[in-house]
């Protein structure tokens, strides 16, 4: 098993829509989540970081289940500009490794 | 603040021949990252550093892949000899030590093997 799992997607969801992603992830020490945004040919950058009671950033919220271990993100009212690929990444406690999924193709359709 | 700061941004090299990727990280930032992204995947972490030394190389394949972080600041990752499958893009990251710190990546090295 893959120590962190996301569904590849593509997801193509028409503008306006709410769209959902969940990662599963299999270490159970994992300390610290967080959801990256890739756009095409271009390097990753902080989302936002997850926490444990769930966190709301404007039209994302990011909500955490330690006990079924996982995490998800949510995008309502989506836009055109929130086009591409989300990344589940996990850090673990002690050793500090993050590690990455494959990411979630998004695709907002006008 | 600045950024990562990476180079080059890209290179073209044919199989068998070496090369290397320079990486300066974010000031104050202690612990660095070399990842590989290889087209539709997400990163794959090649080597972790704590200030100068290596936390995690697990997945370095070092009989071709060596990196060093010999200040505690810069680092540079390097391919010797080159192969096919090594064409991906090579990014670099730093972050905080304290657990929950994130990434921040520099643009890249886009790598072609030929």
């Amino acid at each position: 098993r893959k120590e962190v799992e996301q569904d590849p997607g593509p997801f193509n969801v028409p503008e306006g829509a709410t769209v959902a992603f969940n990662c599963t992830y299999s270490n159970s020490a994992s300390q610290s989540f967080f959801w990256y945004r890739q756009d095409c040919r271009k390097e990753p950058k902080l989302l936002m970081s997850v926490y444990s009671s769930g966190n709301e950033d404007g039209r994302f919220t990011a909500q955490l289940n330690r006990a079924s271990q996982y995490i998800s993100l949510l995008i309502r009212d989506s836009k055109l500009s929130d086009s591409a690929t989300y990344l589940c990444v996990v850090k673990n406690f002690g050793n500090e490794k993050l590690t990455f999924g494959t990411g979630t193709r998004l695709t907002i359709i006008p | 603040e600045a950024g990562v700061a990476q180079s080059p941004r890209y290179k073209i090299i044919e199989k068998r021949q070496s090369v290397a990727f320079w990486c300066n990280p974010i000031s104050g930032h202690a612990t660095l990252y070399w990842y590989q992204q290889i087209l539709g995947q997400g990163p794959k972490l090649l080597i972790q550093f704590q200030n100068n030394g290596v936390v995690d190389d697990s997945q370095l394949p070092k009989d071709r892949f060596s990196a060093e972080r010999l200040k505690g600041v810069d680092s540079t990752l390097k391919i010797q000899p080159a192969k096919l499958e090594d064409s991906a893009v090579y990014l670099c990251a730093s972050s905080f030590t304290h657990g929950n710190s994130p990434l921040h990546f520099g643009n890249g090295t886009r790598l072609t093997v030929t």
